[in-house]
C-alpha cells in the first residue's frame, strides 16, 4: 500500500541550507510533491517532480529523488525566517486513482 | 484568480448542531476534495468529486457526514450532528484536469465543536 514518512521537526539556522526528507513505500510512483503549509493557510504546492528524474532545481528550491532507496528529499538554500512552515511530501501511484497520499508534514523551525 | 474560497474561516457551535461548510473551487478546475486536518490524525482525505460527481467517499468518518457539489462552482460539508470530536480545520482543494495531484487548497475553516 501507499506510505509516505517524514520527521516531524528539524531546526535551523537563518543563512544555512534546510534538507527535508521523505521516503515512501509505492515503488509505482508517478509524480513525487513537495506542499509548504504556512500558520492558518492551507497547503500551497511547492514544486513536483516525474518519477523518471533524479533532480529538479527552482531558484532556491532543490527536489532529489533516489527511486531506489524511495527516497525524497527538499532542499532549501539560504534559509529565511519566512520559510519557516510545515513541509508536506505526497506521492501519486501509476494505475492508481491519482489522488496523492500525504506524509504527516515536517514543521521547519528558521531561527536567527 | 481568487483561489478556492471558503467559508465561513471559523466556525464555533455547541453539540448537537448542524455545521455547513461552504467552497468554491478555481474555475475550470474539474476535481474538489475535502480534507480534515487534526494535530492527532493529520490530513485526512475526506471525499471527492470528479465533474461534480462524488467518486470516493471512504474516508468521511460516518453517517453524520455528507457532502454535495451541485454544480461545477459549489459544494458544501455538512456534519449533522455535530460532536466535539470533529473539531478541526477543515480543507477544500481543486485540481485541474489530469493533475489531482496538483492541488490548490483553500485557506480552510476551523471548526470548533464545545
Amino acid at each position: 500500500g501507499e506510505d509516505v514518512e517524514q520527521s516531524l521537526f528539524l531546526s535551523v539556522r537563518e543563512g544555512d541550507s534546510s534538507v527535508i526528507n521523505c521516503t515512501y513505500t509505492d515503488s509505482s510512483s508517478t509524480y513525487l510533491y513537495w506542499y509548504k503549509q504556512e500558520p492558518g493557510a492551507g497547503l500551497q504546492l511547492l514544486t513536483y517532480i516525474f518519477s523518471n528524474m533524479d533532480m529538479k532545481q527552482d531558484q532556491r528550491l532543490t527536489v532529489l529523488l533516489n527511486k531506489k532507496d524511495k527516497h525524497l528529499s527538499l532542499r532549501i538554500a539560504d534559509t529565511q525566517t519566512g520559510d519557516s512552515a510545515i513541509y508536506f511530501c505526497a506521492e501519486t501511484v501509476t494505475g492508481g486513482s491519482y489522488i496523492p497520499t500525504f506524509g504527516r508534514g515536517t514543521s521547519l523551525i528558521v531561527h536567527p | 484568480d481568487a483561489g478556492v474560497i471558503q467559508s465561513p474561516r471559523h466556525e464555533v457551535t455547541e453539540m448537537g448542531q448542524e455545521v455547513t461548510l461552504r467552497c468554491k473551487p478555481i474555475s475550470g478546475h474539474n476535481s474538489l476534495f475535502w480534507y480534515r486536518q487534526t494535530m492527532m490524525r493529520g490530513l485526512e482525505l475526506l471525499i471527492y468529486f470528479n465533474n461534480n460527481v462524488p467518486i470516493d467517499d471512504s474516508g468521511m468518518p460516518e453517517d453524520r457526514f455528507s457532502a454535495k457539489m451541485p454544480n461545477a462552482s459549489f459544494s458544501t460539508l455538512k456534519i449533522q450532528p455535530s460532536e466535539p470530536r470533529d473539531s478541526a480545520v477543515y480543507f477544500c482543494a481543486s485540481s485541474p484536469s489530469g493533475g489531482a495531484g496538483e492541488q490548490y487548497f483553500g485557506p480552510g475553516t476551523r471548526l470548533t465543536v464545545t
